[in-house]
């Protein structure tokens, strides 16, 4: 399974768009990028996927290079209720692996 | 449309004795999988299940055991409690098996004193 290496912690305040970068320089042909996010004594929320280039939703888009050795979650306008524990997964879509976290970058976000 | 339930939310045991925990999936999702989660670190995979069966074990004792019933509900089992064992245990349910959209239960607080 590729290793994903991300920022232990980052600062932000309310309004402000964050990014939070991930590097996974193994990652495999097959493999996708995942975001999770972990609120105090909760599981994990599933945020987005993606393969290649730009993927949006509702709540977040990821930006993955050409080379897919790295990807970036994009979090516009973050508010308090944006501080959680933010995960990033490589693996297979409909693999036969388990999910393999690290340990996360803690985001807190200040008024 | 219920999301994945785990029970009981909470609870405290005994060095050396036997805890399980229970966990029901979302309609539909036949793949059950356990996470330990300790505080400051993310969740660390411990089983699988697919179709009734084991797919996966992660690096955990054989105090620890799962199994899945036919309604794809999971129970996880772990004997001779240690206070190492003190953790948030996670079930993750999905549609296919293995997989990296999985949906997460709220997750049991064990605590051995």
């Amino acid at each position: 399974l590729a290793k994903t290496t991300q920022p232990i912690s980052m600062d932000s305040y309310e309004g402000q768009e964050v990014n939070i970068t991930c590097s996974h320089n193994n990652i495999a042909t097959n493999d996708y990028i995942t975001w999770y996010q972990q609120f105090p004594s909760q599981g994990p929320r599933f945020i987005i996927q993606g393969y290649k280039t730009k993927v949006t939703n509702e709540v977040a888009s990821l930006f993955i290079p050409a080379d897919r050795k790295s990807s970036t979650l994009s979090l516009p306008r973050v508010s308090l209720s944006d501080t959680a524990v933010y995960y990033c997964l490589v693996g297979e879509h409909s693999g036969n692996t388990p999910l393999v976290f690290g340990k996360g970058t803690r985001l807190s976000v200040i008024a | 449309d219920a999301g994945v339930t785990q029970s009981p939310t909470h609870l405290i045991k005994t060095r050396g004795q036997h805890v399980t925990l229970r966990c029901s999936p979302i309609s539909g999702h036949k793949s059950v999988s356990w996470y330990q989660q300790v505080l400051g670190q993310g969740p660390q995979f411990i089983f699988q299940y697919y179709e009734k069966e084991e797919r996966g074990r992660g690096n955990f004792p054989d105090r620890f055991s799962a199994r899945q019933f036919p309604n794809y509900s999971s129970e996880l089992n772990v004997n001779a409690l240690l206070l190492g064992d003190s953790a948030l245990y996670l079930c993750a349910s999905s549609l296919a098996r293995g997989g990296t959209e999985a949906f997460f239960g709220q997750g049991t607080r064990l605590t051995v004193v």
